[in-house]
C-alpha cells in the first residue's frame, strides 16, 4: 500500500524557536495534502489543507503566520510552528490524498514537545 | 457542513465476543465514510470504506461495517474480538458530493479483555 512519512517522528524545542516537520508520500503522487493535529485522547483536528504549487487552505482559528505549511512538490508538504510555545505540545499527522484514485492516507504522526 | 458523532467514549468486550463501534454521519452529497485504528503514539491506519455498492463492507483484521442510509449510520464490527483490536478507532466522513475534507468522530477507545 502507498507509504506517508514524517519526519521527524519526535521532537522537543525550546519555547521560541521555530520547528519544521516534513511529509512525504514515498510513492505516489499526492494532489492534496491535510495537517491534522491531535490533542491527548482527543480526536484528529483539521489544521489546513494544501494543494501542491498554492496557498494552503486554513481552518477556522488556525493561526496562518504561526502555522506555516508549503507545498513544495507532489510528494513533499512542510508544516513550520514558528516561535514555538509549550501550548505548541501536540501530536501532529498528515496526511497525503493519492492523485490517481483520491484514497488518502496518514503519517506516523510527530510529537512535538515544547519545553 | 459534515459532522461525525462517536457516541461511546469507551467501549468494553470480553475477548471472543462480538464487537460494535457505532458512528453515525451528517453530509449534505453523499457520504463517503471510513474507519480508521490508532495504536498510541502511531498514526492512524485504514481499516475499510464506503464509497457506493454493497452496504456492507468488509475491511482489514476481520472488521466489517454496515452503511444504513435511514439511519445515517456507519457502526463497525467484528463477530470475535482479539485482545490485540484494543485500540482508538475513528470514524471519517467526506462529502462525495465534491467535498474535499475529511472529517473525524471523536474517537472510541476498544478495550478488549482476555
Amino acid at each position: 500500500g502507498a507509504v506517508v512519512s514524517q519526519h521527524p517522528s519526535r521532537v522537543i524545542c525550546k519555547s521560541g524557536t521555530s520547528v519544521k516537520i516534513e511529509c512525504r508520500s514515498l510513492d505516489f503522487q499526492a494532489t492534496t495534502m491535510f495537517w491534522y493535529r491531535q490533542f491527548p485522547k482527543k480526536s484528529l483536528m483539521l489544521m489546513a489543507t494544501s494543494n501542491e504549487g498554492s496557498k494552503a487552505t486554513y481552518e477556522q482559528g488556525v493561526e496562518k503566520d504561526k502555522f506555516l505549511i508549503n507545498h513544495a512538490s507532489l510528494t513533499l508538504s512542510t508544516l513550520t510552528v514558528t516561535s514555538a510555545h509549550p501550548e505548541d505540545s501536540s501530536f501532529y499527522i498528515c496526511s497525503a490524498r493519492e492523485k490517481r484514485e483520491g484514497h488518502q492516507f496518514f503519517g506516523p504522526g510527530t510529537r512535538l514537545t515544547v519545553l | 457542513a459534515q459532522s461525525v458523532a462517536q457516541p461511546e467514549d469507551q467501549v468494553n468486550v470480553a475477548e471472543g465476543n462480538p464487537l460494535t463501534v457505532k458512528c453515525t454521519y451528517s453530509v449534505s452529497g453523499n457520504p463517503y465514510l471510513f474507519w480508521y485504528v490508532q495504536y498510541p503514539n502511531r498514526g492512524l491506519q485504514f481499516l475499510l470504506k464506503y464509497i457506493t455498492g454493497d452496504n456492507l463492507v468488509k475491511g482489514s483484521y476481520g472488521f466489517e461495517a454496515e452503511f444504513n442510509k435511514s439511519q445515517t449510520s456507519f457502526h463497525l464490527k467484528k463477530p470475535s474480538a482479539l485482545v490485540s483490536d484494543s485500540a482508538l478507532y475513528f470514524c471519517a466522513v467526506r462529502d462525495g458530493g465534491g467535498g474535499f475534507k475529511t472529517i473525524f468522530g471523536a474517537g472510541t477507545r476498544l478495550f478488549v479483555k482476555a
